[in-house]
C-alpha cells in the first residue's frame, strides 16, 4: 500500500524555523517527483513546492521563494521542507503529496499523506 | 499565473440528485485539468484527470468533461459520502501549479 506519513509539524514563533519531513513507503520513491501542498485553516489548497527524482529541479510558490527549500533522500525514502523566516500567513496543514506520474511535466497530486499542522504565532 | 475559477461555491443538492460543479481557467490549460475532493479532516484525493479519465477506484457516477479553458465535475446521482468539497487543479502551464477555490456540495 502507497503511504506517505507527514511529521515535524507544530507551534512556532515569527521568524522561526522548522523542518517538516514525509516518510514514504509501498512505492518506489526514487522515481517519482514529490511535492508539498499546504492549507490554511478553513482556505483552499496552496501548491508550495515540487521536487523532481535527481533533486536537479526544484520550485516554489512565490509566497515561499527564498524562505522555503525542498529536498529529499531517496536511500531514506523522505522528502523534506525546511521553512525558515515563517510569517503567520504560513500556518496550515502542509500535506506530502507524490506525483501522479514520474516526472513534473504532467504534475497531479496522488496520493497525499494526512498532513502536518504548523501554526507560526506568538 | 493561470487563475482557475470555480462555481458556485457552494451545491445544495439532495441525494440522488445530479450535481455539476463547473471550472473555469484564465487562459487556456488544453485537457491538463484533475479534480480532487477533500472530506472534512481529511486529504484531499485525485478523481479525474486529463479532464475526463477516472483515477483507479473512482465510481462511475463521477464525470469530467471540457477542454481548453471551461470544465465541468458532474456527480450524476449524489450518495451521502460524496458531500465535501471539490476543487480542480490545472497541470499544463507550470509553475505554479494552480488550484481553483473549491465548491462545497451540500445537503439540500
Amino acid at each position: 500500500e502507497v503511504q506517505l506519513v507527514e511529521s515535524g509539524g507544530g507551534l512556532v514563533k515569527p521568524g522561526g524555523s522548522l523542518r517538516i519531513s514525509c516518510a514514504a513507503s509501498g512505492f518506489d520513491f526514487s522515481i517519482y517527483s514529490m511535492n508539498w501542498v499546504r492549507q490554511a485553516p478553513g482556505k483552499g489548497l496552496e501548491w508550495v513546492s515540487s521536487i523532481n527524482t535527481a533533486s536537479s529541479e526544484t520550485f516554489y510558490a512565490d509566497s515561499v521563494k527564498g524562505r522555503f527549500t525542498i529536498s529529499r533522500d531517496n536511500a531514506k525514502k523522505s522528502l523534506y521542507l525546511q521553512m525558515n523566516s515563517l510569517r503567520s500567513e504560513d500556518t496550515a496543514v502542509y500535506y506530502c503529496a507524490r506525483s501522479y506520474m514520474t516526472s513534473l511535466t504532467y504534475n497531479l497530486f496522488h496520493p497525499w499523506g494526512q498532513g502536518t499542522l504548523v501554526t507560526v504565532s506568538s | 499565473d493561470i487563475v482557475m475559477t470555480q462555481s458556485p461555491a457552494t451545491l445544495s443538492v439532495s441525494p440522488g440528485e445530479r450535481a455539476t460543479v463547473s471550472c473555469r481557467a484564465s487562459q487556456s490549460v488544453s485537457s491538463n485539468l484533475a479534480w480532487y475532493q477533500q472530506k472534512p479532516g481529511q486529504a484531499p484525493r485525485l478523481l479525474i484527470y486529463g479532464a475526463s479519465t477516472r483515477a483507479t477506484g473512482i465510481p462511475a457516477r463521477f464525470s469530467g468533461g471540457g477542454s481548453g479553458t471551461e470544465f465541468t465535475l458532474t456527480i450524476s446521482s449524489l450518495q451521502s459520502e460524496d458531500f465535501a468539497v471539490y476543487y480542480c487543479q490545472q497541470y499544463n502551464n507550470w509553475p505554479p501549479w494552480t488550484f481553483g477555490q473549491g465548491t462545497k456540495v451540500e445537503i439540500k
